[in-house]
């Protein structure tokens, strides 16, 4: 069974402090996905990639930078957290080029920036 | 312009009744994919079900079927039989060829199942 595991489920941060969030995956899958949800909006892509070492700017990546030192391990980081960026963060992972392949979520990190 | 729309933010249902979440699509893409996701308020996605564009028949997924009119781009869910547990936040998404393998999410349906 997939298995992406996100390192926290609730954070709490201060305004001005970097924060990273930590994703993996163990399905060996090629592809990682960064989202964020917020009520009424759905969830929007902040950055995916393709490979390791690889990424790619999603929807809203302003704000935001990514690490893919590793093909299992994703890496979401806030440079300068604001108050706007308190959100549900969502990792998701598939692999590459099988499109009837869903997507496989982590159970989500809930962030508050104070 | 909006590629994924899903006009119902909140639905009510009532237990063992059938319920139809709206979904429609926007794209020139002639290949392209959508799914179904079911996120209960614990937070987790929890995929449900694929309708490939060049698919000829509906999905159908245990009490979940997809109602793909193509020409009308829209890809329902009809939930048969409805349970409590199927109270959650219902998301559409669509996943063009040409985009990689990236996903487009709708805004979502929350659906509220009563006894």
């Amino acid at each position: 069974d997939v298995k992406v595991t996100q390192s926290s489920r609730y954070l709490v941060k201060r305004t001005g402090e970097k924060v990273f969030l930590e994703c993996v995956q163990d399905m060996d899958h090629e592809n990682m996905f960064w989202y964020r949800q917020d009520p009424g909006l759905g969830l929007r892509l902040i950055y995916f990639s393709y490979d390791v070492k690889m990424k790619e700017k999603g929807d809203i990546p302003e704000g935001y930078s990514v690490s893919r030192e590793k093909k299992e391990r994703f890496s979401l980081i806030l440079e300068s957290a604001s108050t706007n960026q308190t959100s549900m963060y969502l990792c998701a992972s598939s692999f590459w080029g099988r499109n009837n392949q869903p997507q496989h979520f982590g159970d989500g990190t809930r962030l508050s920036i104070l | 312009a909006q590629k994924i729309t899903q006009t119902q933010p909140g639905m009510f249902v009532q237990e063992k009744e059938a319920v139809t979440l709206d979904c429609t699509y926007d794209t020139s893409d002639p290949s392209y994919g959508l799914f179904w996701y079911k996120q209960p308020s614990s937070g987790e996605m929890i995929f449900l079900i694929y309708q490939g564009s060049y698919d000829q028949q509906n999905a159908t997924e245990g009490r979940y079927s997809l109602n793909f009119q193509k020409a009308r781009k829209s890809a329902n869910l009809v939930i048969s039989a409805s349970q409590l547990g199927d109270s959650a936040m219902y998301f559409c998404a669509m996943r063009e060829t040409g985009g990689g393998n990236k996903l487009t999410f709708g805004t979502g349906t929350q659906l509220k199942v009563e006894l």
